[in-house]
């Protein structure tokens, strides 16, 4: 079946540090493919996302590429802040089919 | 848009009590709502999906008899944590699956449920 998988946590990185979280998946097929963020005691907001082969999903200064040759889809962000420390996941989902998440990383930006 | 609210946002109750959740689509129409359920520091456990005036779709080992959802619209489901106990505290969250979006779930903001 569909899985994901992230880089362990936690992270911790300082302020304006660069961030790569990295995400694998198995599937068949094209799945489209998720960064989810969530706030300490907040539900999930979509972070970014990428529906093909190639694509580049880009919001709030984090992007992630959809590479099929190597079926990641890393998560990157050029200077964090303090308000990036959250929980980030990584998921697909395919066709009719369930979302799939990965376990989570949390990520903690001291100032 | 594609707003999904949760009602209520915290709740605590006596062991043996059942507790109903609430999940509402705002401003769209949900083909399809899912309720997941999330331990302290880990991933999100799907626990069912359900679809407008049909029965709901229980993932493996999840009761049905325990956790009741009714879809009542296509913009409401309800989750009912039935003769609640203390194991069934956790964070509960819905999402929902907006027509046309291609696969893309809008998630609510969890409910934490305490049983004592």
């Amino acid at each position: 079946g569909n899985s994901v998988t992230q880089m362990e946590g936690p992270v911790t990185l300082s302020e304006e540090a660069f961030l790569t979280i990295n995400c694998t998946y198995t599937a068949t097929g094209y799945p489209s493919l998720f960064w989810y963020v969530q706030y300490p005691g907040e539900g999930l907001q979509l972070l970014l996302k990428a529906t093909k082969a190639d694509d580049k999903g880009s919001n709030k200064g984090f992007e992630a590429t959809y590479r099929k040759e190597t079926t990641s889809f890393h998560l990157e962000k050029g200077s964090v802040q303090v308000s990036d420390s959250a929980v980030y996941f990584c998921a697909l989902v395919q066709g009719a089919q369930k979302l799939v998440f990965g376990q989570g990383t949390r990520l903690t930006i001291n100032p | 848009g594609a707003v999904v609210s949760q009602h209520p946002s915290r709740v605590i109750c006596k062991s043996g009590t059942s507790v109903k959740i609430e999940c509402r689509s705002l401003d769209f129409q949900a083909t399809t709502m899912f309720w997941y359920r999330q331990f302290p520091k880990q991933s999100l456990m799907l626990m069912a999906t359900s679809n407008e005036g049909s029965k709901a779709t229980y993932e493996q080992g999840v009761e049905k008899d325990k956790f009741l959802i009714n879809h009542a619209s296509l913009t409401l489901s309800t989750l009912t944590v039935t003769s609640a106990h203390p194991e069934d505290s956790s964070f509960y969250i819905c999402s929902a699956d907006r027509q046309g979006s291609y696969n893309e779930q809008f998630f609510g903001p969890g409910t934490r449920l305490t049983v004592l």
